[in-house]
């Protein structure tokens, strides 16, 4: 089944302690990227790749960095996570960059920094 | 810059009757519409796009027309039903590639 997926699905942190929230599809997509979710804002672009070792920043990128040695996989890493930082996550995929491509979403994870 | 602007929620329905959910955009060049949902407690899920004017999208009883003269991609759907509660997000994808979110709408339909 094509699809991206995401781990963990739920994540309770403090303050300053490191996570990696992992990303992996398996639709062969160049293009990949995380976004927030907070209430009244939509989703945020932190990050996005055109393809592996090709990442940017996008609209909210400070307190995260990525990742992408490997086609499949995007990890998001907090290096020193931050109660702002606590949200709802999405990694998200498609084809390419182009206009018309879809992108398709992983189930989301939702982080909480103590 | 680019942008998309949805009607505020939560909207409450009864069942059978008629969804709106108004979306407009700001974009330059020739962007991509999409209309994503998310369910409780899941992840977003394509439920229809238009990549050029006047293309309509459609899925699930859903519907949306590409108005470039008004710039606009009003959702529509001729009689909800309990299952269509979730949050509706209006999206543009621009030539860079980039997706660019509404803020959502909320939309609860009842018995």
């Amino acid at each position: 089944e094509a699809q991206v997926t995401q781990n963990p699905r739920y994540l309770i942190t403090v303050t300053g302690k490191k996570l990696t929230v992992t990303c992996s599809q398996n639709m062969n997509h160049e293009y990949m990227s995380w976004y927030r979710q907070d209430p009244g804002l939509g989703l945020r672009q932190i990050y996005y790749s055109m393809n592996v070792e090709v990442t940017d920043k996008g609209d909210v990128p400070e307190g995260y960095k990525v990742s992408r040695k490997e086609k499949r996989n995007f990890p998001l890493i907090l290096e020193s996570p931050s109660p702002n930082q606590t949200s709802l996550y999405f990694c998200a995929s498609s084809f390419s960059r182009s206009s018309t491509d879809t992108q398709y979403f992983g189930p989301g994870t939702r982080l909480t920094v103590l | 810059g680019d942008s998309v602007t949805q009607m505020e929620g939560p909207v409450t329905l009864s069942e059978e009757a008629f969804l709106t959910i108004n979306c407009t955009y700001t974009a330059t060049g020739y962007p991509s519409l999409f209309w994503y949902v998310q369910y409780p407690g899941e992840g977003l899920q394509l439920l229809l796009k238009a990549t050029k004017a006047d293309d309509k999208g459609s899925n699930k009883g859903f519907e949306a027309t590409y108005r470039k003269e008004t710039t606009s991609f009003h959702l529509e759907k001729g009689s909800v039903q309990v299952s269509d509660s979730a949050v509706y997000f209006c999206a543009l994808k621009n030539q860079g590639g980039k997706l660019i979110f509404g803020q959502g709408t909320e939309l609860s339909v009842k018995p």
